[in-house]
């Protein structure tokens, strides 16, 4: 069983370009979680997603950055016009229910802006 | 809301040395418990977790946790360290919100194993 899969790992973007991130939950997971890691910090939540719902997107700022959670295909993290201060490791982690009481984490994709 | 607090960012151990990495935690509600190690620009792996039963958790590569309640504690351990242990190590704490387990992450304490 395939662990969660994140592409890209790496991604350069210049500054006002966007960037898509992507995240494939492990098999059977149908709830995906996404967070960011700025350096020399800890993980901050950032969304919660079910299949085609965003549940909590308390954590995401309000402006530039959406997520989905389509029917088919991964989980995408999009940020639009991204600035430098956007440089930072992105995770997305999955579960198989909403209360389960873990949650699966991918490798991350870092995002450099230039 | 709930609030997780490594005090330590950096801890220098030799290697075969004991470890303590601090957790401390505040929420008004029940939590899960947990502790994850990251290597560098690796993500992240759990390294045990407490759920409920017994306080005290292990983990397969020697790491251990006790679930201190009345101290609001997760301390992470381990009797003797080697240097393959040198990592960047989170504690986060799971409550419930809305339905689902939030999680929410301390910032990190980084150990580094001298050998």
């Amino acid at each position: 069983n395939a662990g969660v899969m994140q592409n890209p790992r790496h991604l350069v973007r210049r500054r006002g370009q966007e960037a898509r991130l992507r995240c494939s939950p492990m098999k059977g997971h149908s709830h995906v979680y996404w967070y960011r890691q700025l350096p020399e910090e800890g993980l901050k939540f950032m969304v919660y997603l079910q299949k085609e719902n965003i549940i909590d997107e308390s954590g995401m700022p309000k402006e530039r950055f959406s997520a989905e959670f389509p029917k088919e295909g991964p989980s995408i993290l999009r940020i639009q016009q991204v600035v430098r201060g956007d440089s930072a490791a992105y995770f997305c982690a999955s579960s198989p229910l909403a209360g389960y009481n873990e949650q699966f984490f991918g490798p991350g994709t870092r995002l450099t802006v230039l | 809301a709930q609030s997780v607090t490594q005090l330590d960012s950096q801890v220098p151990v030799f290697e075969e040395a004991p470890v303590e990495l601090r957790c401390n935690y505040s929420s008004s509600v029940s939590v899960y418990l947990f502790w994850y190690v990251q290597y560098p620009n690796q993500g992240l792996q759990l390294l045990l977790k407490y759920l409920s039963g017994s306080t005290l958790v292990e983990s397969i590569n020697g790491f251990e946790a006790e679930f201190n309640k009345s101290q609001t504690s997760f301390h992470l351990r381990k009797p003797s360290v080697h240097i393959s242990d040198t990592a960047e190590y989170f504690c986060a704490v799971s409550t419930p919100s809305g339905g689902y387990q939030k999680v929410t992450f301390g910032t990190g304490t980084k150990l580094q194993v001298i050998p």
